[in-house]
């Protein structure tokens, strides 16, 4: 089965520093990888997806996400934060029969 | 208004009940799923459906029963709530001849039980 791993429940940067959010899968074949974003009391809203058309993945809100199959990783990123980032973000990997895994989770808090 | 929407948004109920949850989704997409929301365990996949009347059990089935005679509901029913059930319950769709595997999610049900 699938897995995927989330370094960090909780991460805090300042407005305007980089944001890095970890993302690591382990898929004994090339998978399908989302960042989703929830924001509070919201369901879930697509931030961006691999689909093995390119390595680097640019997505809504100024994130990008890179695909590197040695390191099996999907790290999220941002180079400056804005307060309106602060969310909950979710890593998630495709499975063959149409589902997602799903990590638990990074909740990003900026501090002004 | 065209997308996926939940019914109700907030749901009390007591030990024992039994509830429904309802996922209607106006995209005709092939795909649903019904998955939990818990502090610390992120999201959990309860059941699936690839068709009207294909389901199919996820990571945490127990205590829940699914049905799906049209492919735009899905609905989830808690048989005799227990306290382990409160939580908040997404309902998600996709069509996977987009060949991506993205999700669409509702807004969410947050379900306590007492």
């Amino acid at each position: 089965a699938q897995s995927v791993t989330q370094l960090g429940s909780h991460v805090s940067v300042s407005e305007g520093a980089l944001v890095l959010l970890r993302c690591n899968y382990s898929s004994s074949v090339p998978p399908y990888l989302f960042w989703y974003v929830q924001y509070p009391n919201q369901g879930l809203q697509l931030l961006l997806k691999y689909t093995s058309a390119a390595t680097l993945v640019k997505g809504i809100n100024g994130f990008e996400a890179e695909f590197k199959k040695s390191e099996t990783s999907f790290h999220l990123t941002k180079p400056s934060a804005h307060m309106s980032d602060a969310a909950e973000y979710f890593c998630a990997v495709s499975e063959s029969q149409g589902n997602l895994i799903f990590g638990k989770g990074t909740k990003l808090s900026v501090k002004p | 208004d065209a997308g996926i929407t939940q019914s109700p948004r907030y749901k009390i109920t007591e030990t024992g009940r039994q509830v429904t949850l309802m996922c209607h989704q106006t995209w005709s997409h092939s795909y649903m799923f019904w998955y939990r929301q818990d502090l610390g365990h992120g999201l959990r996949l309860i059941y699936y459906s690839a068709a009207a009347d294909i389901t199919d059990k996820g990571e945490v089935p127990d205590g829940y029963v699914v049905s799906r005679s049209k492919t735009e509901n899905f609905p989830l029913t808690l048989e005799s709530a227990t306290r382990s059930q409160t939580s908040v319950y997404f309902c998600a769709s996709s069509d996977l001849r987009e060949g991506t595997y993205e999700q669409y999610f509702g807004p969410g049900t947050r379900l306590t039980v007492t």
